[in-house]
């Protein structure tokens, strides 16, 4: 079965540290998006990832392709990345429709 | 440049009453439209897609139909809500030529609580 999973499922910090969202799938993947929604529900894209690393101010996001593992880190956390961190993938075969993790509640605070 | 309109951001509807929300991307053409749901607890799930006019695929059955009446507008519809219908309505639509880099553009969402 084509499973997207995610932990933990919340997470809490202090202003100010590091922050490591994990992800797992359990088949080949032709990409990987991280996605940002916050309370209101809108959502945005923040990372689409086939193979290796990409960073964006203080986010870094990696895929291990052989492990069907991504990585979500902050960096110098703050109370505004207080967010859903949702990961997706489309699975290989599936054209390009998405299957969605249930997200991963993070806190920030000051 | 590319953009995505969804509406309404928030919606109550009694139980039996019919639905209709609306998503139209401007920017770009033939574009591939998705509608999710992600209802209470649990993570978004594909219920449309259309990769042209008057082309739709469902991917689970369901009390809901959708339409794609124009290049750039996907309507999602229901005759008689059901409380179960209640959740987050995200539309959104892939960017890039040849659909290769999968680059997903998402809607503002819509919350809808049936009552």
């Amino acid at each position: 079965k084509n499973e997207v999973e995610q932990s933990p499922q919340n997470l809490t910090a202090q202003e100010g540290e590091f922050i490591t969202i994990n992800c797992s799938y359990s088949v080949g993947i032709s990409a990987l998006h991280w996605l940002q929604q916050h309370p209101g529900g809108g959502i945005v894209s923040l990372f689409m990832l086939s193979s290796g690393k990409k960073k964006h101010g203080r986010l870094i996001a990696t895929i291990n392709i052989q492990e069907k593992h991504s990585s979500l880190h902050i960096t110098a956390s703050h109370p505004r990345d207080s967010a859903v961190y949702i990961c997706a993938v489309v699975f290989t075969g599936a054209n390009s429709k998405l299957t969605f993790g249930k997200g991963i509640t993070l806190s920030v605070r000051p | 440049s590319q953009t995505i309109h969804q509406w309404p951001a928030t919606l109550v509807q009694p139980v039996g009453s019919p639905l209709s929300l609306e998503c139209t991307v401007e920017g770009t053409s033939n574009p591939n439209l998705y509608w999710y749901r992600q209802a209470a607890g649990r993570g978004l799930q594909l219920l449309f897609y259309s990769v042209g006019i008057g082309q739709i695929s469902s991917e689970v059955p369901q009390n809901l139909s959708a339409s794609r009446p124009q290049d750039r507008q996907f309507i999602l519809s229901s005759k008689k809500l059901l409380l179960s219908d209640s959740g987050f309505y995200l539309c959104a639509w892939i960017q890039g030529q040849g659909r290769t880099n999968y680059g997903y553009t998402f809607g503002s969402g819509t919350r809808l609580t049936v009552v």
